[in-house]
């Protein structure tokens, strides 16, 4: 079926630990996006990226690392986890309408609830 | 700096009443107003999609209007129903082109409960 898929949906790993959060679309949808969602913070954007090899900072970037080798993989890494990093992680992605047709809604993953202990 | 407000934070009704949940932006140069259903362990799932030049969308029992001057939305949930009952969120883009582009501003969301 079509749709975005994230792995793992649920993930526990210590401090310090590198942790890779993965992201599948089916679309071909050239946008996609990684948020946080937190308490207090609502949804938060981290990174995202325009097509393949072209990524961008959000809002909060700092501690993670993003790569987009194909349009349709766009995986998140923690490099050395934080217990602030603790968080539901979503990825989210949407077609480029181009000049005169850029309303495309954003479609969201089921999300990655990560703890950091 | 773009910020989104919803209100209220919590809302609970009674089945079959009509509500309107409010959404506030502070920067008026938007491309375009979403508004997301987030069920609990869910994802964001999309309901309407407002473009700056629009000053509604209609959707089943869903009605979203947009007034770009004042910053203002709202979501209008006719008849309402217990499965109903989710956070809504709504989001914001400001105006297409630079590194921006694509980018969502959401706000932190009301809490519906419609209860039988």
């Amino acid at each position: 079926d079509a749709g975005i898929t994230q792995s793992p949906r649920y993930k526990i790993t210590e401090t310090g630990r590198q942790v890779t959060l993965m992201c599948h679309q089916t679309w071909s949808h050239s946008y996609m996006f990684w948020y946080r969602q937190d308490l207090g913070h609502g949804l938060r954007l981290i990174y995202y990226s325009a097509a393949a090899d072209i990524t961008d900072k959000g809002e909060v970037p700092d501690g993670y690392v993003v790569s987009r080798s194909k349009t349709e993989n766009f995986p998140l890494t923690l490099e050395s986890a934080t217990r602030s990093q603790t968080s539901v992680y979503f990825c989210a992605s949407s077609e480029f309408g181009g000049a005169g047709n850029s309303n495309q809604p954003q479609h969201f993953g089921d999300g990655t609830r990560l703890s950091i202990l | 700096k773009q910020e989104v407000t919803q209100i209220p934070a919590a809302l609970s009704v009674p089945e079959g009443e009509n509500l309107v949940l409010n959404c506030s932006f502070t920067d008026s140069a938007i491309y375009n107003l979403q508004w997301f259903r987030q069920d609990p362990g869910k994802g964001l799932t999309s309901l309407l999609l407002i473009q700056s030049s629009q000053r509604e969308q209609t959707s089943g029992r869903l009605n979203a209007s947009l007034d770009k001057s004042s910053g203002r939305s709202t979501l209008y949930i006719a008849a309402s129903q217990p499965g109903d009952s989710a956070t809504y969120l709504c989001a914001v883009r400001l105006s297409a082109g630079g590194t921006s582009y694509g980018k969502l501003t959401f706000g932190q969301g009301t809490i519906l409960t419609v209860h039988p």
